[in-house]
């Protein structure tokens, strides 16, 4: 059973500081990774991916990917009131473009 | 991205009646998937639909209680079969981003409450 784990949360940060999201995962194969975020009543939207080991940066948003450590990362900078969602890191569960979810974590970012 | 148009976007239903929810995407995709998103709960894979072929069903999903179809390349059905209130839930639906990577783009679901 291929997993992806992260801590639900809450997670507290306050405005304009910077929000550290965390997941691991048990498939060593694994290639790619991607984050969702869901505001509440919403469906998941994607923000991120990941292929490689090392950081990718889109705007305030940095995926960090460690392969030896099966350690995928989420940083959010000066974070927002309207970053306050939850975000669920997923991975390829094998099969074609089939994905395993983590269970997300919330995110609420205090003004 | 595709755009995904999921309806109905919620409904209250009886014990023992059967709901279809339908998904229609603005083009053509290879692979829609079914997903089951209990509260406070991850999303759950129910199934893969792929035109022209039977639809692949999880662990613990089975066709007589989730029947879907796959007419052709930009819509699709689930079927919740003779419910009962522990099938109270999200529902959603979503097509391959293509590229090979596993990205997807999901439409905003049917919430679901069984009585």
């Amino acid at each position: 059973q291929k997993e992806v784990e992260q801590n639900s949360g809450p997670l507290s940060v306050p405005e304009g500081a910077i929000a550290s999201l965390n997941c691991t995962y048990s498939d060593r194969g694994s290639q790619s990774f991607f984050w969702y975020r869901q505001y509440s009543g919403k469906s998941p939207e994607l923000i991120m991916f990941i292929y490689s080991n090392g950081d990718k940066e889109d705007g305030r948003f940095t995926a960090q990917l460690n392969k030896a450590s099966q350690y995928v990362s989420l940083l959010i900078r000066d974070s927002q009131p309207s970053d306050s969602a939850t975000y669920l890191c997923a991975a390829p569960s094998g099969g074609y473009q089939k994905v395993t979810f983590g269970i997300g974590t919330k995110l609420q970012v205090i003004p | 991205s595709a755009v995904i148009s999921q309806k109905p976007s919620r409904d209250i239903c009886q014990r023992g009646t059967s709901l279809t929810i339908q998904c229609q995407v603005d083009s053509q995709v290879t692979m829609m998937f079914w997903y089951r998103q209990q509260p406070g709960q991850s999303l759950t894979l129910i199934a893969t639909a792929n035109q022209g072929s039977e639809a692949t069903y999880e662990s613990g999903f089975v066709i007589d209680k989730f029947p879907i179809s796959r007419p052709n390349l930009t819509f699709s059905t689930l079927t919740v079969s003779n419910m009962s209130p522990e099938d109270s839930s999200i529902y959603l639906c979503s097509v391959e981003g293509g590229g090979g990577g596993g990205i997807q783009y999901f439409g905003a679901g049917t919430r679901l409450s069984v009585l």
